[in-house]
């Protein structure tokens, strides 16, 4: 059980072009989603936290603008990452909190993003 | 805000022995203590947790103790295998947003 997935696991894109990265709880239905950003060996940064319905909350220094977030439902949220340059490119993960957990978050196996 | 140290950054144990990773938080109201595992190019494993009304939790060979007076939390591995090798972090919450370590590198050498 809490079984969270991404799509896609890589992606290549152009500097300029939008890339859109979804996350799905496959078992249970997630009142919060969070999408964190990782760098080469270091620690999970969270970017935004997203509640299903309503506007995402961005962590100081991130761009709204940039990085937009969308949670259409209790399953699904979505990150696009809109006009991406090089600097974006990172391993993009986001984790999960279901309906009857206060506290539990799952997360998704990550999504490779290179913007050439 | 809160903030969580974690040690040691590195960990080369044989196989067979036990590990011990230790965090400490500074939240007094931090209430919610995860441990998750990430392999290379994986995203983060929950492997335990604990809740600020218990003391110890064990499953397995794996285990999590926790001192809420001294603001301590650690991971305890017994009998080490291969598979174990990988990047463990610590976390903690009181309300919405986990706060991580800074994550441990464990090497168990067969």
């Amino acid at each position: 059980g809490a079984v969270v997935s991404q799509h896609p696991s890589r992606v290549i894109c152009k500097s300029g072009t939008s890339v859109k990265i979804e996350c799905r709880s496959l078992d249970f239905q997630a009142t919060t989603m969070f999408w964190y950003r990782q760098f080469p060996k270091q620690s999970l940064m969270l970017m935004a936290t997203s509640n299903e319905g309503s506007k995402a909350t961005y962590e100081q220094g991130v761009e709204k603008d940039k990085f937009l977030i969308n949670h259409a439902s209790l399953t699904l949220s979505t990150l696009t990452v809109t006009s991406a340059h090089p600097e974006d490119s990172s391993f993009y993960i986001c984790s999960a909190r279901p309906l009857d957990g206060p506290y539990e978050q799952y997360f998704g196996p990550g999504t490779r993003l290179t913007v050439t | 805000g809160e903030n969580v140290e974690q040690h040691p950054s590195t960990l080369s144990v044989q196989e067979g022995d036990s590990a011990v990773i230790k965090c400490t938080y500074s939240d007094s109201a931090s209430n919610y203590f995860p441990w998750y595992k990430q392999e290379l190019g994986k995203g983060p494993q929950l492997i335990i947790d604990i809740r600020s009304n218990v003391g110890e939790k064990k499953d397995q060979r794996i285990a999590v103790t926790l001192n809420k007076t001294a603001k301590h939390f650690s991971l305890h591995i017994t009998e080490t295998q291969p598979e174990d090798s990988a990047v463990y972090f610590c976390a903690s919450t009181g309300f919405q947003k986990l706060v991580f370590g800074t994550g441990t590198r464990l090497l168990v050498s067969p």
